[in-house]
């Protein structure tokens, strides 16, 4: 079967960096996403990695090692605004979105 | 990027009743477009697809009478939640792939519908 892994629930600290992960087994890779969602709200894309390496766009980064399954999402400098949810989807060779249950990020003061 | 708009944000229905929640892309031509429902603290759990013209594929365990999805243009496909229960209370999203989506990086969801059955 399907399936993505993350933890459930993380927290950090204002201005500290954290990094979330996520695992995955899955029938064919088209690429892995991450997307923010606050609560009530519709996701909203963050990034996307189809090739191993490091991605970075502003505050957030995004890594994929294909050869392990593997992603992580890196967010520097946190903000409260940042608290959120995030979720790890990868599209599969139908070009389906599998998503992972998500990641609520809690950021303390 | 491109938008997709989803109406109501919000409804409250009676036990028994329909509620329509419309998924309209905006500027661009959705070929395919996919229904998921949220619950609490959980994610997305894909419904049904539905491409334009033809009927939906739903997912197993999802009831395609209680669920009907219509797609009958490129740029509005309707979700009809029938004889809602409490149990249906829910968030629903849509999200739209026009034809170039094979190789474009995101996918495009409307705002969501919360649905509440009283």
């Amino acid at each position: 079967g399907q399936n993505i892994d993350q933890p459930t629930e993380m927290t950090a600290t204002e201005g500290a960096i954290v990094q979330i992960n996520c695992t995955y087994q899955t029938s064919g890779f088209n690429g892995l996403f991450w997307y923010q969602q606050h609560a009530g709200e519709a996701p909203t894309f963050l990034s996307y990695n189809v090739l191993d390496g490091l991605e970075e766009k502003g505050r957030f980064s995004s890594f994929l090692s294909r050869s392990k399954g593997y992603s992580y999402l890196l967010l520097k400098e946190l903000q409260m605004k940042d608290s959120a949810s995030y979720l790890c989807a990868v599209m599969d060779s139908n070009y389906q979105l599998i998503w992972g249950a998500g990641t609520k990020l809690i950021i303390k003061p | 990027g491109a938008v997709v708009s989803q109406h109501p944000s919000r409804v409250i229905c009676k036990s028994g009743t329909s509620v329509k929640i419309e998924c309209r892309s905006l500027d661009f031509q959705a070929t395919t477009m996919f229904w998921y429902r949220q619950f609490p603290k959980q994610s997305l759990m894909l419904m049904a697809t539905s491409n334009e013209g033809s009927k939906a594929t739903y997912e197993q365990g999802v009831e395609k009478d209680k669920f009907l999805i219509n797609h009958a243009s490129l740029t509005l496909s309707t979700l009809t939640v029938t004889s809602a229960h409490p149990e249906d209370s829910s968030f629903y999203i849509c999200s739209a792939k026009g034809a170039f989506w094979d190789t474009a990086t995101e996918a495009f969801f409307g705002q969501g519908t919360r649905l509440t059955v009283v």
